[in-house]
């Protein structure tokens, strides 16, 4: 099988930056994803193409992947920014997402 | 806008079938490959299906091969999962979402609650 594993969660005071890391155990070439999802809501597409942000994102969130981890970053974090994260590749026939990560910012 | 609406959960027996439906509009529906993801009470998402546009293609995740078929209507712009032999592990919130067409699923519709109990 094929897992993605992320931190159960992550803190950070408000301005600060936050980052979530999504390690792969069998990376290829795919492509990663990240989501936002808030408690009674569905997900949000906020990186796609392991960098690229849909129109509507905001700057302050990025992505980034090296070797076996991708790596969502949210700068100047806000408190609205606090959510479950979850990371999610694909390959052929087979879609897999992270664990997911709760940030809590406090 | 883009819009997804599921519909026709509920709560079934174990054993038992049922079908979800998805309707689209906002979108070309037949450009593009459709999927149900699923999250269970305080889990995380479990994709579960995907159809790929003109319906040819067609993957499963392992915990539903053989037991839920995906499938859609272009002309009525609607997506289905057909969910048969439920088990309690089938209770979850059933979204359908759209593919972006850049490795993401760009629009997610509200969900819908399947509940597998005696």
């Amino acid at each position: 099988s094929y897992e993605l594993t992320q931190p159960p969660s992550v803190s950070v005071s408000p301005g600060q930056t936050a980052s979530i890391s999504c390690s792969g155990d069998k990376w290829g070439d795919e492509f990663v994803c990240w989501y936002q999802q808030k408690p009674g809501q569905s997900p949000v597409l906020v990186i796609y193409q392991d960098d690229k942000r849909p129109s509507g994102i905001p700057e302050r969130f990025s992505g980034s992947k090296s070797g076996n981890t991708a790596t969502l970053t949210i700068s100047g974090t806000q408190t609205m920014d606090e959510a479950d994260y979850y990371c999610q590749a694909w390959g052929t026939g087979l879609w897999v997402f992270g664990t997911g990560t709760k940030v809590t910012v406090l | 806008q883009v819009q997804l609406v599921e519909s026709g959960g509920g709560v079934v027996q174990p054993g038992r079938s049922l079908r979800l439906s998805c309707g689209a509009s906002g979108f070309t529906f037949s450009d593009y490959s459709m999927h149900w993801v699923r999250q269970a009470p305080g889990k995380g998402l479990e994709w579960v299906a995907v159809i790929s546009y003109g319906g040819i293609n067609k993957y499963y995740a392992d915990s539903v091969k053989g037991r839920f078929t995906i499938s859609r209507d272009d002309s009525k712009n609607t997506l289905y999962l057909q969910m048969n032999t439920l088990r309690r592990e089938d209770t979850a919130v059933y979204y359908c979402a759209k593919d972006s067409g850049l490795s993401g699923m760009d629009y997610w519709g509200q969900g819908a609650l399947v509940t597998v109990s005696s």
